[in-house]
Order: C-alpha cells, then sequence, then structure tokens
C-alpha cells in the first residue's frame, strides 16, 4: 500500500536556526514528490515537485532534496514567517496524490 | 485571475440535511480533485475527475457525489449529511496528474 510519513509532527525554531524535515514514503513507481505549504484556515499552496533520485530545488530559504526513499525539505536561516505547515504528497501510477499528515513549523524571532 | 474558487467558505448544517459544495477554475484545467482534511488525518481524497463529463472515486467516496457537467465546475454534493462529515473541504485542480495542484481556500462544514 503506497504509503507517506512526514516527520517530526511539530517543530519549533528560534529564527536563524536552520533545520530539517522528513518525508518517507513507499510507492510503487514513484511518478512525482511534491511539497506544500499551508497556512491556517487556507489550501494547500505549492512549492516543488521532484521527479527522480537526486534532484533538488531550490526557493529563497527553502530546499527540497529526493533520494529512492525519502525526501527532506531544508530551512535555511528561517524567519516568522516561514511558520506554517508543510505538506509532503506522492504520485505513484495513478491520478492522484496521497499526502502526509504535515510538519507544523512555527519560527519565533 | 481568481485560480480555485470554493462556495460557500462556511456552513452549518443540520443531521439529514442537504447541500452542494461548489467549486470553479479559471485555468482551463483537465483535472479536478475533492479532499477533505481532519484533524491528524491529512488530506483525504473523496472524488476526482479527469475531464468534463467523467468522475472517480478516491480514498473516502461514501456518503458523497459529484460532477463534472463543465470543465470548470466541479461539484461535491452531500445527499443525508452525518456529524461524520463534518470537516474542511479542499477543491484543487491541475493541468495534468503530474502538475502540482492548485488548491481553493477551502470550505469549512459542520454538522450537528
Amino acid at each position: 500500500e503506497d504509503q507517506v510519513t512526514q516527520s517530526p509532527e511539530a517543530l519549533r525554531l528560534q529564527e536563524g536556526e536552520s533545520s530539517s524535515l522528513n518525508c518517507s514514503y513507499t510507492v510503487s513507481g514513484l511518478r512525482g514528490l511534491f511539497w506544500y505549504r499551508q497556512d491556517p484556515g487556507k489550501g494547500p499552496e505549492f512549492l516543488f515537485t521532484l521527479y527522480s533520485a537526486g534532484e533538488e530545488k531550490e526557493k529563497e530559504r527553502l530546499k527540497a532534496t529526493l533520494t529512492k526513499k525519502e525526501s527532506f525539505l531544508h530551512i535555511t536561516a528561517p524567519k516568522p514567517e516561514d511558520s506554517a505547515t508543510y505538506l509532503c504528497a506522492v504520485q505513484a501510477n495513478t491520478d492522484k496524490l496521497i499526502f502526509g499528515t504535515g510538519t507544523r513549523l512555527q519560527v519565533f524571532p | 485571475n481568481a485560480g480555485v474558487t470554493q462556495t460557500p467558505k462556511f456552513r452549518v448544517l443540520k443531521t439529514g440535511q442537504s447541500m452542494t459544495l461548489l467549486c470553479a477554475q479559471d485555468m482551463n484545467h483537465e483535472y479536478m480533485y475533492w479532499y477533505r482534511q481532519d484533524p491528524g488525518m491529512g488530506l483525504r481524497l473523496i472524488h476526482y475527475s479527469v475531464g468534463e463529463g467523467t468522475t472517480a472515486k478516491g480514498e473516502v467516496p461514501d456518503g458523497y457525489n459529484v460532477s463534472r457537467l463543465k470543465k470548470q465546475n466541479f461539484l461535491l454534493g452531500l445527499e443525508s449529511a452525518a456529524p461524520s462529515q463534518t470537516s474542511v473541504y479542499f477543491c484543487a485542480s491541475s493541468y495534468e496528474g503530474t502538475y502540482g495542484y492548485t488548491f481553493g481556500s477551502g470550505t469549512r462544514l459542520t454538522v450537528v
């Protein structure tokens, strides 16, 4: 069964304290791995798509990487405005995404 | 450019009542999806559509029906609401299945 697990469930960081969020997955034939950001009371906002092991993508203070079993979302020198829930999703050989339960990130000044 | 618009934003229903949630997208996307989001459960797919006139069941389809009569609209219906359907409902669309989804802002539904 296709499955996505995110860790940790919650993460508290001081402003400027870099860290990483983990997304481990088991799927039969990965077509893509997606990262989203979700602010309270809003819909998820698309960040990145990774398609193959070894691929990396960056956007401002965020960098996503992919291996055959997991993906990491690295946050470098985070700011309070980076506080949000970060969702990981995978697509196997279907037209559907399977989402993890997310990591709630809080960055304090 | 509105993207994905969901109506209504909030609704309170009594058990047994029916309602329809409307999702509209202006990006000419072929694929549209309905998800529900519950604490600790993540986003779970209810129904989806890969084009006008098509629908398919997702992970949690029981108690819901959908229709895609026009390419830009995807309707989610609850025929007889139950308290277990209290949730936040999100609609999403994508150009093609492997592209990133664009989500609406959600409908918060409470069934009492």
